[in-house]
């Protein structure tokens, strides 16, 4: 079964740092990785997605991914309260499988 | 642009009682998804629907009975609710499995 690892937190920054969410994986055939962010009592929402080795930005986010060591990251620079959510880390296998496995997330909170 | 349409919003049952939770897309996204939340254990996923006129179970199948009503539609039964089964439960779409999902803005179930 595959896993997901996230730190739960919460992780706290002051408005306008670079806040950095880490998430591991168990499976290597895991082919696709995805950031949603969920506001408490809100669906998930796609933010990044990343399916190659290095870097990918959209705005103030970052996407990271090390497909050796097995694990994926998201940046926010100049954080802003409004960014205050759980995010979640998702990957799937690619090709036919359509599963997303889920990580449980980790809460953010950017102080003003 | 209404992407993922979940009803009811809300609910509460009394043990025993069944109900459909119902999930319309109008993407024209091949699969479709059932997920439940729960706090500590994040999305979970219930039952899945690859393309139209398929199902599968997903990792927390019991209890749960699914419907792939037509390319649109893909509704989920509780026969027989559980107290167990009080949770906030998320549909999901997606057209392939590289692009990630679009989720429903959610149905939270409260089994009395």
């Amino acid at each position: 079964q595959k896993e997901v690892e996230q730190n739960s937190g919460p992780l706290s920054v002051p408005e306008g740092a670079i806040a950095s969410l880490n998430c591991t994986y168990s499976d290597r055939g895991s082919q696709s990785f995805f950031w949603y962010r969920q506001y408490s009592g809100k669906s998930p929402e796609l933010i990044m997605s990343i399916y190659s080795n290095g870097d990918k930005e959209d705005g103030r986010f970052t996407a990271q991914l090390n497909k050796a060591s097995q694990y994926v990251s998201l940046l926010i620079r100049d954080s802003q309260p409004s960014d205050s959510a759980t995010y979640l880390c998702a990957l799937g296998g690619g090709g036919s499988n359509y599963k997303l496995t889920f990580g449980k997330g980790t809460l953010l909170t950017v102080n003003p | 642009n209404a992407g993922v349409t979940q009803t009811p919003k809300f609910q509460v049952l009394k043990t025993g009682q069944s109900m459909t939770l119902q999930c319309a897309q109008d993407m024209n996204h091949n699969s479709m998804y059932w997920y439940r939340q729960d706090p500590g254990m994040g999305l979970r996923l219930i039952y899945y629907s690859a393309s139209e006129g398929t199902t599968d179970k997903g990792e927390v199948p019991n209890g749960y009975n699914v419907s792939r009503l037509n390319k649109r539609e893909f509704s989920l039964r509780l026969e027989s609710a559980a107290p167990s089964q009080t949770s906030v439960y998320f549909c999901a779409s997606s057209d392939v499995g590289l692009n990630g999902y679009t989720f429903g803005s959610g149905t939270r179930l409260t089994v009395v």
